[in-house]
Parts: structure tokens; C-alpha cells; sequence
């Protein structure tokens, strides 16, 4: 099993310009998550979505976009890059929405907007 | 709103010293989670605490969850080198999403 895989790895935006972060898990989960990180701070959740078809906001949802078509795919998309979106962007899934349950994550992508 | 601070952010020690690192709230969890994440990968789960006053152990790792739910610690006992890493703590904010809420990490670095 490959796990939760992410593409790609990095990216160089300039300002205005739209991309999007794919996201895929060979897991079978029906939970998927979008997280930011920035330097020194904790993972911010960006979306979330439950399964296929169904998607919801998270913590810091603005300038972005999901869509959750199958099972295995959680593409995240930057309409409208900002250098505030310069970021760390990390993708995970779980089997199940139980509190204690354990999410995998990507390897990330580090995108830079300039 | 939910708030899960750690302490310290970051810790650089000697091969073979002990160390712990705190999470706290002032919110009740129904569960912790401690991840350990490595430089360019994503977070691993190291261990769920769920019940009051739990201790877990994981070889030189001891993990205990607060009496009252609202915080957590991490002890390390003769930290090695391969120990480095980012220490994040993690709490759900709903019982059925699976939602987390991250602290802002401990950056630990063991020097040999």
C-alpha cells in the first residue's frame, strides 16, 4: 500500500495564479482532511470531508476549495494565490470519524507564492 | 474555542538526558493524540490516551493523559538522536468528523 500520497512536492506560485494540490489513498478511507502548516504553529484544518460527495469547512477554509468525487481522491484547490497561502499543505484520511481513530498523512507539498 | 498549547516549543538536549513535554487546555477532551513528525514527511501517530490518568508506555516514551481530561504529557527517558523530531499534541473537536485540533508543537533536538 502506497499509503496517502500527495503531488507535488513543491511549488512556486506567483501572485494571482490558481493551482491544484492532489491528494490520493489507497486505503479504502472515507475520511479525508486538508491541513496547512505554517512555521512554528501547530496543523490548521482547511476542509474535511466525510466521503465521497460530501465536503465541509474547516478552521481556515477561505482562498480555497475542494471536491471529493471518489473515494480515493481529495483534490485542494488555490483560486487566487496569495503569499498569506504560502504554506506547508498536508493531506490525510482515516478509516472512520471516531474521535480517538488515527489519521495518515501525506509526505505534504511546501508551496511558496511570490 | 478550543486551544491546545504546548510547552516548550522547542528543546535541544544531550544524548541520555530525560525530557518532557506538556499539552493543556482549558477545554475537556474526550481524547489525546500525540504525533511525531519528521523534517519534509507528514505526522505519525504515536499514541491515543483516552481515559483519565491513563499512562501509556512506548519503549522510552511515557504518555499520560490529565485526571480531568484537559491536558497531556510526553516523557522521554535517555533521549537518543533519532528522537529529533516535531512532538504535536491532538484533540477532536466533534465526536463523529474526526476532526483535530493541533498544538502548536514541541521542535526536539537530540544531540549525540
Amino acid at each position: 500500500n502506497a499509503g496517502v500520497t500527495q503531488t507535488p512536492k513543491f511549488r512556486i506560485l506567483k501572485i494571482g495564479q490558481s493551482m491544484t494540490l492532489q491528494c490520493t489513498q489507497d486505503m479504502n478511507h472515507n475520511y479525508m482532511y486538508w491541513y496547512r502548516q505554517d512555521p512554528g504553529m501547530g496543523l490548521k484544518l482547511i476542509y474535511y470531508s466525510v466521503g465521497a460527495g460530501i465536503t465541509d469547512k474547516g478552521e481556515v477554509p477561505n482562498g480555497y476549495n475542494v471536491s471529493r468525487s471518489t473515494t480515493e481522491d481529495f483534490p485542494l484547490r488555490l483560486e487566487l494565490a496569495a503569499p498569506s497561502q504560502t504554506s506547508v499543505y498536508f493531506c490525510a484520511s482515516s478509516s472512520s470519524g471516531r474521535a480517538w481513530n488515527e489519521q495518515f498523512f501525506g509526505p505534504g507539498t511546501r508551496l511558496t507564492v511570490l | 474555542t478550543q486551544l491546545l498549547e504546548q510547552s516548550p516549543q522547542f528543546l535541544s538536549i544531550q544524548e541520555g538526558e530525560n525530557l518532557t513535554v506538556y499539552c493543556n487546555s482549558s477545554s475537556v477532551f474526550s481524547s489525546l493524540q500525540w504525533y511525531r513528525q519528521e523534517p519534509g514527511e507528514g505526522p505519525v501517530l504515536l499514541v491515543t490516551v483516552v481515559t483519565g490518568g491513563e499512562v501509556k508506555k512506548l519503549k522510552r516514551l511515557t504518555f499520560q493523559f490529565g485526571d480531568a481530561r484537559k491536558d497531556s504529557s510526553l516523557h522521554i527517558t535517555a533521549a537518543q538522536p533519532g528522537d529529533t523530531g516535531l512532538y504535536l499534541c491532538a484533540g477532536p473537536t466533534s465526536s463523529n468528523t474526526g476532526k483535530l485540533i493541533f498544538g502548536q508543537g514541541t521542535t526536539l533536538q537530540v544531540k549525540p
